[in-house]
């Protein structure tokens, strides 16, 4: 199957410092990449959806100005956690998809964020 | 009541048993339906794609009744690597609006030699 890659797989970082992750689409264009959130024990939450070149689309309940997403290239999204606390301590997914809905989406290994 | 609901087990089945997963969603929105498979703190992968008229796959089994909103999984002849969790899947995009995936909290199976 396709790749996608995520960087880092896990960081510490101190309140109110912020966070970057990367998701990559190695080996193919990704006309729409997804962020989600997992806490433990509980399941993957969609937090938004974004499309190359356009701003994202947020879930209910997530800030955008907190959870900063560029889409800037078809193979690359970030996500930036800004001001981080330990509230914001999860686990964070990225998936990419190069096709419509009903197409196989492809997921990064995820980012295992501690804010101490 | 919960967008995709799973039996969050876990299920306990000897090596080479049948074992069947079932879920539920709530959206009757839901376009795509998905199973996919979760290794302990790894990411999620494909496991198959869902069709009204039911899909195959090897020792895998989906099936999809849009009336019931119901989705099962059966597993044949299970192996030891079968074990992980298995994740129930919907997406309600519909040609505009909403995308993205709705996902089940997971069935975690345990196959025993």
């Amino acid at each position: 199957g396709a790749v996608v890659s995520q960087h880092p797989s896990w960081v510490i970082c101190k309140s109110g410092t912020s966070v970057k992750i990367e998701c990559r689409s190695l080996d193919f264009q990704a006309t729409t990449m997804f962020w989600y959130r997992q806490f433990p024990k509980q399941s993957l939450m969609l937090m938004a959806t974004s499309n190359e070149g356009s701003k994202a689309t947020y879930e209910q309940g997530v800030e955008k100005d907190k959870f900063l997403i560029n889409h800037a290239s078809l193979t690359l999204s970030t996500l930036t956690v800004t001001s981080a606390h330990p509230e914001d301590s999860s686990f964070y997914i990225c998936s990419a998809r190069a096709g419509p809905p009903d197409t196989e989406a492809f997921f990064g290994q995820g980012t295992r964020l501690t804010v101490v | 009541r919960k967008e995709v609901e799973q039996d969050p087990g876990p299920f306990n089945v000897p090596e080479g048993a049948t074992v069947a997963f079932n879920c539920t969603y709530s959206n009757s929105a839901s376009q795509s339906f998905f199973w996919y498979r979760q290794d302990c703190r790894k990411e999620p992968k494909l496991l198959m794609s869902v069709y009204s008229s039911g899909n195959e796959d090897g020792r895998f089994t989906a099936q999809l009744n849009r009336a019931s909103q119901y989705i099962s999984l059966l597993i044949r002849d299970s192996k030891l690597s079968d074990s992980a969790t298995y994740l129930c899947v919907v997406n309600i995009w519909s040609g505009g609006g909403a995308d993205g995936l709705t996902f089940g909290k997971g069935t975690h199976l345990i196959i025993q030699p």
